[in-house]
């Protein structure tokens, strides 16, 4: 199994929502990544959790709250959004946090903000 | 031909003839580069890595060169087919926070000609 799969595949909300975007992977991979991407544009960092923890932060606004449950899990927990965050997220993972080994990508989830 | 403007930087290239995708990359301390693939509504794929010690790599049906000296990165594709078709990132480890802080190249969409 090679596949980071994220849930769900397209969400729309509103500035007052809360919503939450899901990835998962069973790899045994220990790095785990949020990625935000704008039409046309190549993705861009936003959140690295490593061993479960929080070891890179990218100035990510509040209203974006990442969470690592357990290994195979990543979370991104949305609040008080505004338009300009819509986009596509990527969720990836890679093997251990060490140099040389490349992440694998989900499909993204498409969000917008209405 | 290539052109570069307003939009994503295109390449068309002749079904059945090589392509050659280039990439500037910003940090002379980057030490690992990945190539990766981006179909439309995808997440984007691996294709080919390289560390900074080497300066060609093969794999099948593509070639990474690296130009360390000017800091360009460039992917071969022979014989290109419809199916490579997509949005070519080059993304840089930046060789901090073991290896886990990927910076991606704007990327350059390839058209290929029937």
């Amino acid at each position: 199994d090679t596949e980071v799969t994220q849930t769900p595949k397209h969400l729309v909300m509103g500035m007052t929502n809360k919503k939450s975007l899901k990835c998962e992977q069973h790899m045994g991979h220990r790095a785990m990544y949020w990625y935000k991407q704008k039409a046309k544009k190549p993705p861009e960092l936003m959140f690295v959790y490593s061993y479960e923890k929080l070891s890179i932060n990218e100035s990510v606004p509040s209203r974006f709250s990442p969470e690592c449950p357990n290994s195979s899990l990543l979370n991104l927990h949305l609040h008080a959004l505004q338009p300009e965050d819509s986009a596509l997220y990527l969720c990836a993972s890679s093997q251990e946090a060490i140099p040389y080994t490349e992440a694998f990508f989900g499909q993204g989830t498409r969000l917008t903000v209405v | 031909g290539e052109s570069v403007g307003l939009h994503l930087p295109t390449l068309s290239v002749q079904e059945g003839d090589n392509s050659i995708i280039n990439c500037a990359y910003s940090n002379s301390a980057s030490d690992y580069f990945i190539w990766y693939k981006q179909e439309s509504g995808k997440g984007p794929q691996f294709i080919i890595d390289i560390r900074s010690n080497m300066d060609k790599r093969q794999g099948q049906r593509v070639t990474v060169l690296l130009n360390k000296t000017v800091k360009h990165l460039s992917l071969q594709i022979a014989a290109t087919q419809p199916g490579d078709s997509a949005v070519y990132f080059c993304a840089e480890n930046m060789g901090d926070n073991y290896g886990q802080n990927f910076v991606f190249g704007p990327g350059t969409r390839l058209s290929v000609l029937p």
